[in-house]
């Protein structure tokens, strides 16, 4: 069946800009994750949805990063006002439920001038 | 989560199997071992994963000590599109997210 999708694979913005990321997670799939991989990095945990409880949002670095999951499906990655620090690969992950075993997307590649 | 310890680097020639080794001697009871791997820029693979017998599926076995201290994820024949960078994981049920590593850079050369 279909895998975690993104949106957009590719992303260029100018630092100060708004930019918002998307995640198509697995059809059926409670669980959803946001990660991001800066270049020759590891992957950093940014924020953990699961069902209609409240968001784990322990990992997000600023105020100025936030995310949203709409009816339990599709989540949308907000970062505002853009750093060149922000500059990474945002990946998306999914599970059937919480604490199983966690699909990721393509993930998109963000670079702030 | 435990911290596991894994080979920088390693090479495997195609055809043959590739083990990939991961100490992770602080493991505890409920803590599961995951398997990942990532080709270039390219979101991470879901391989393997097991507790404490040993699991294999279409991609790979993993063999898990008795004592559960470590761990090696055994492809069987390994191909040039195998070469990727494997994470070794391990996860507690109470944990939401993973924490990856440094891995194991694994090229398989002809």
């Amino acid at each position: 069946g279909a895998g975690v999708s993104q949106s957009p694979s590719n992303k260029v913005t100018e630092k100060g800009k708004d930019v918002e990321l998307r995640c198509d997670p697995i059809s059926g799939h409670t669980a959803l994750y946001w990660y991001r991989q800066s270049l020759g990095q590891g992957l950093e945990f940014l924020i953990y949805f699961q069902g209609n409880s409240a968001p784990d949002k322990s990992g997000l670095p600023s105020d100025r990063f936030s995310a949203e999951r709409t009816g339990g499906s599709v989540s949308t990655l907000t970062i505002q006002r853009t750093q060149q620090e922000d500059s990474a690969v945002y990946l998306c992950a999914s599970s059937l439920r919480a604490r199983e075993t966690q699909y990721f997307g393509p993930g998109t590649r963000l670079l702030v001038l | 989560d435990a911290k596991t310890t894994q080979p920088t680097s390693m090479d495997c020639a195609e055809g043959r199997a590739a083990n990939l080794p991961c100490n992770h001697s602080t493991i505890s009871g409920n803590e599961y071992v995951y398997w990942y791997r990532q080709i270039h820029s390219q979101g991470p693979q879901y391989i393997i994963h097991g507790l404490k017998n040993n699991e294999t599926n279409e991609m790979a076995s993993l063999i898990i000590t008795e004592d559960r201290k470590s761990s090696t994820l055994i492809l069987p024949h390994a191909t040039l599109r195998d070469s990727a960078v494997y994470y070794c994981i391990v996860r507690s049920n109470a944990g939401n997210m993973l924490t990856f590593g440094g891995g194991t850079r694994l090229m398989v050369k002809p």
